[in-house]
């Protein structure tokens, strides 16, 4: 059981470049969310799924696109990578109302974009 | 205005003290509030949740919310070393497309031996 996974754990990418980060959970859960972290801004969200197939923009959605491929997996794509989106991001997967919609994150990606 | 607001420390207590974390929120539909707790280079966890007013314990945390004042806080009796990170509050609000959460911007915590 291994809660919520992402890869890769670490990515430089040139401005311009694209690429998808990955994030799958096993626990059945169907909420998921992804957020960037920068120092002094905390935590935002960039895009959620309240459920396999919707997808719904966040706080920060500009730069991003999302794909929920199935229950279990989530996708962050980044069409053309810019210095502005260096930071860590982490999956999160949210259990259901009678868990107390608790969250439980994966161990983040960090990526740095020259 | 930041939707969930915290002091962003850093905050510094003695081993065995009482640490005292708090949190303010701007939007009164908001309907749960959680804690996380995050160590240098790791993603958060989870310490509590809390969603009616007053106080809820485990162990040696307390949650307090007041949702007239739009407080949350978070008491750590008996403060450990290992207690030292950056703690997060969140409030969840229920939104069209479903349940978004805003974080605080984390509030250090040092734990002196």
């Amino acid at each position: 059981n291994a809660g919520v996974t992402q890869t890769p754990k670490f990515q430089v990418l040139k401005t311009g470049q694209s690429m998808t980060l990955q994030c799958a959970q096993d626990m059945n859960h169907n909420s998921m969310y992804w957020y960037r972290q920068d120092p002094g801004m905390g935590l935002r969200l960039i895009y959620y799924s309240a459920s396999e197939g919707t997808t719904d923009k966040g706080e920060v959605p500009n730069g991003y696109n999302v794909s929920r491929l199935n229950k279990r997996e989530f996708s962050l794509r980044l069409e053309s990578a810019a210095p502005s989106q260096t930071s860590v991001y982490f999956c999160a997967s949210r259990a259901p109302a009678q868990s107390s919609y608790e969250q439980y994150f994966g161990p983040g990606t960090r990526l740095t974009v020259t | 205005q930041k939707e969930v607001e915290q002091n962003s420390g850093p905050l510094s207590v003695p081993e065995g003290a009482i640490a005292s974390l708090n949190c303010t929120y701007s939007d009164r539909g908001s309907q749960s509030f959680f804690w996380y707790r995050q160590y240098s280079g790791k993603s958060p966890e989870l310490i509590m949740s809390i969603y009616s007013n007053g106080d809820k314990e485990d162990g040696r945390f307390t949650a307090q919310l007041n949702k007239a004042s739009q407080y949350v806080s978070l008491l750590i009796r008996d403060s450990q070393p290992s207690d030292s990170a950056t703690y997060l509050c969140a409030a969840r609000w229920l939104r069209w497309g479903g349940n978004q959460f805003y974080f605080g911007t984390g509030t250090s915590l040092t734990v002196i031996p």
